[in-house]
């Protein structure tokens, strides 16, 4: 069965940093390219970021661009997003999703950013 | 910049059609955008529906169809049921590797 399970999220204040990660089973992580998506509290999906299968390629939402980072470790089945400079506007549970289509989601993981 | 463009709220009667649209604020949305749709209940994940236009997810009911009507993409639902209700978002891949969402429809059956 597949599955995807993000951890990391938590409390930050505003300039810090967290790093979330997906851990991914169930299919061959390594073919598929992935993609990060956020939903601040009570608003829409959000598209941020997505990795190409093997890391060639990165594209990211303008707003997070030089703060946030995506990466992936194919020899761990794992996605991860380094954000950094967090703002309270970043507050918002992060999911991550299997290929550029969203075809799979994990449950999410919430990041809030306040003093 | 361009936005995707969803009805806000929708409403159908329990047995019934409805056709949720995704559009654009200029231009049309064609097979090449890969209209995917995602159903999602408060508090939950989200789910996916169709991808790629018209893909079904696996497990996903035979009643929910997808499809480009005129300048957009359309997300049918046939035999609404109760717990059809919800909400649904699209994405559109725009090009140069971003996908946008639209800002979501909320279903209510009744």
């Amino acid at each position: 069965e597949m599955q995807l399970a993000e951890s990391g999220g938590g409390l930050v204040k505003p300039g810090g940093s967290l790093r979330l990660s997906c851990a991914a089973s169930g299919f061959t992580f390594s073919s598929h390219w992935m993609t990060w998506v956020r939903q601040a509290p009570g608003k829409g999906l959000e598209w941020v970021a997505n990795i190409k299968h093997d890391g060639s390629e990165i594209n990211y939402l303008d707003s997070v661009k030089g703060r946030f980072t995506i990466s992936r470790d194919n020899a761990k089945d794992s996605l991860y997003l380094q954000l950094n400079s967090l703002r309270a506007e970043d507050t918002a549970v992060y999911y991550c999703a299997k290929s550029r289509g969203l075809t799979y989601w994990g449950q999410g993981t919430l990041v809030t950013v306040s003093s | 910049q361009t936005v995707v463009t969803q009805e806000p709220s929708f409403s159908v009667s329990p047995g019934g059609t409805v056709t949720l649209t995704c559009g654009l604020s200029s231009g049309s949305v064609s097979s090449s955008y890969y209209a995917s749709w995602h159903q999602q209940t408060p508090g939950q994940a989200p789910r996916t529906l169709i991808y790629n236009t018209n893909i079904r997810s696996s497990g996903v009911p035979d009643r929910f169809s997808g499809s480009i009507l005129g300048n957009k993409a359309a997300l049918t639902i046939t035999g609404a049921q109760a717990d059809d209700e919800c909400d649904y978002y699209c994405v559109l891949n725009m090009g140069s590797g971003i996908w946008v969402f639209g800002g979501g429809t909320k279903l209510t059956v009744l």
